[in-house]
Order: structure tokens, then C-alpha cells, then sequence
């Protein structure tokens, strides 16, 4: 199945970890990446191939995984940081991508 | 500095063929492992991706949607094109197009372009 699972919602007070998972079955021996997309704007790669974070993403933001289930963790969680956010896999056998439904993280 | 932008109509009808434009700046598409990906988002919904161009001519297409889909690039003039036949207002969402650097983030999307509003109603 090429269905990645994530809550819908996570909440968290600013300054507290905040922690969003995604699982799916291709997850067992795929990699995966998570984007934050906040309103009106374009998603951001925060976290890549599980665990590696790109250049000016800020070390609060960590990745990742095991079984079938990869884990995004923010630490020391800012309001600036309240955001949609949605994992990717990628099926090397079949060549495609595909996204989980997205968490709406809240930070109150 | 990378850029993409994505461009085409804002409106079409039902069973119309969409067709868009993603014109970049910033790195080739003849570069070893560069690609470039369509992805879509309904009004309030999640992403989905569409499809996929990799600097090689490979084409990728989503499961779901790629008997009607149809992407193709043109590197002299720094341009992915997309296709999409049929379109019904289901379709009706914003279209981004995404780079990726296979070398740098293996299959993930590390620049978006603003994306483009399409709306499909007669």
C-alpha cells in the first residue's frame, strides 16, 4: 500500500516538543521526507531521508524512523512553527512519490 | 539562486485539457540528477503528487492519474511542461512545481515555486 497515515492535529505550548508521526508500509524500506507548508505559502523541505536537516532549517526540527513509522520532532516548539505539515516517500520499485494526508500542528 | 514558477491558465472547462508551464532558473535539467516534479493541492486539502521529469528524459507518473498525464522538458529554455486531459472540477486546486537534486536529498523536493490556482467550471 502507498498510504502514509498521520494525525490530523497535534497541539503543543511553545517551548514544549512536539512530535508528528506518519506510518505506512513502504515506510519499512523506504525514506522519508517532511515538508512544513504554512498559509497561503509554498511547502518547505524541513527534514530529508529520515533524519538529515537541509541548510537553514533550524536544529529544533529532527527526524526519524523506524519500522514503518517515521517520526518529525520539534523541540522547543515556537509559534512561528504552527503549520501544516506532510510527509513523502518516494517507491523506488515503481518510481512515484506520494504524501500523507498532513498534520495541522497547533502551538498554544 | 533557484527559482520555479509555474504558469497557465487560471480557468477551463470540464473535460478540457490543462496544460502548464513550470519555467526555472538556477540549475539545468541536462544536469545529472536533477529532476523536476508537478504536485497539486485542492482548496483546503492535502498535496498530491502528479508526476516527475528527470534530467535522463525518465517520466514518473502518479498511479491514480497517468492515463492522463503527460509531462515533457525542454532544457534549452528552462521549462517543464505538464498535461493533464479530461479535466473535471475534482482537478480544481493549486499546481506546484517542485526541484529535486537527487545528489543533495535524494527523491525530495527542496525548491517550490508560489504554485498556480486552476479552477475547472464551465
Amino acid at each position: 500500500s502507498d498510504e502514509l497515515t498521520q494525525p490530523p492535529s497535534v497541539s503543543v505550548s511553545p517551548g514544549q516538543t512536539a512530535t508528528i508521526t506518519c506510518s505506512g508500509d513502504k515506510l519499512g524500506s523506504e525514506y522519508a521526507w517532511w515538508y512544513q507548508q504554512k498559509p497561503g505559502q509554498s511547502p518547505v523541505l524541513v527534514i530529508s531521508q529520515d533524519s538529515q536537516r537541509p541548510s537553514g532549517i533550524p536544529e529544533r526540527f529532527s527526524g526519524s524512523s523506524s519500522g514503518t513509522t517515521a517520526t518529525l520532532t520539534i523541540s522547543g516548539t515556537q509559534p512561528m512553527d504552527e503549520a501544516e505539515y506532510y510527509c513523502q516517500a518516494w517507491d523506488s520499485s515503481s518510481a512515484y512519490a506520494f504524501f500523507g494526508g498532513g498534520t495541522k500542528l497547533t502551538v498554544l | 539562486q533557484v527559482t520555479l514558477r509555474e504558469s497557465g491558465p487560471a480557468l477551463v472547462k470540464p473535460t478540457q485539457t490543462l496544460t502548464l508551464t513550470c519555467t526555472f532558473s538556477g540549475f539545468s535539467l541536462s544536469t545529472t540528477g536533477m529532476c523536476v516534479s508537478w504536485i497539486r493541492q485542492p482548496p483546503g486539502q492535502a498535496l498530491e503528487w502528479l508526476a516527475r521529469i528527470d534530467w535522463d528524459d525518465d517520466k514518473h507518473y502518479s498511479t491514480s492519474l497517468k492515463t492522463r498525464l503527460s509531462v515533457s522538458k525542454d532544457t534549452s529554455n528552462n521549462q517543464v511542461v505538464l498535461t493533464m486531459t479530461n479535466m473535471s472540477p475534482v482537478d480544481t486546486g493549486t499546481y506546484f512545481c517542485a526541484r529535486t537534486n537527487t545528489y543533495d536529498y535524494g527523491s525530495g523536493l527542496d525548491y517550490w515555486g508560489q504554485g498556480t490556482l486552476v479552477t475547472v467550471s464551465s
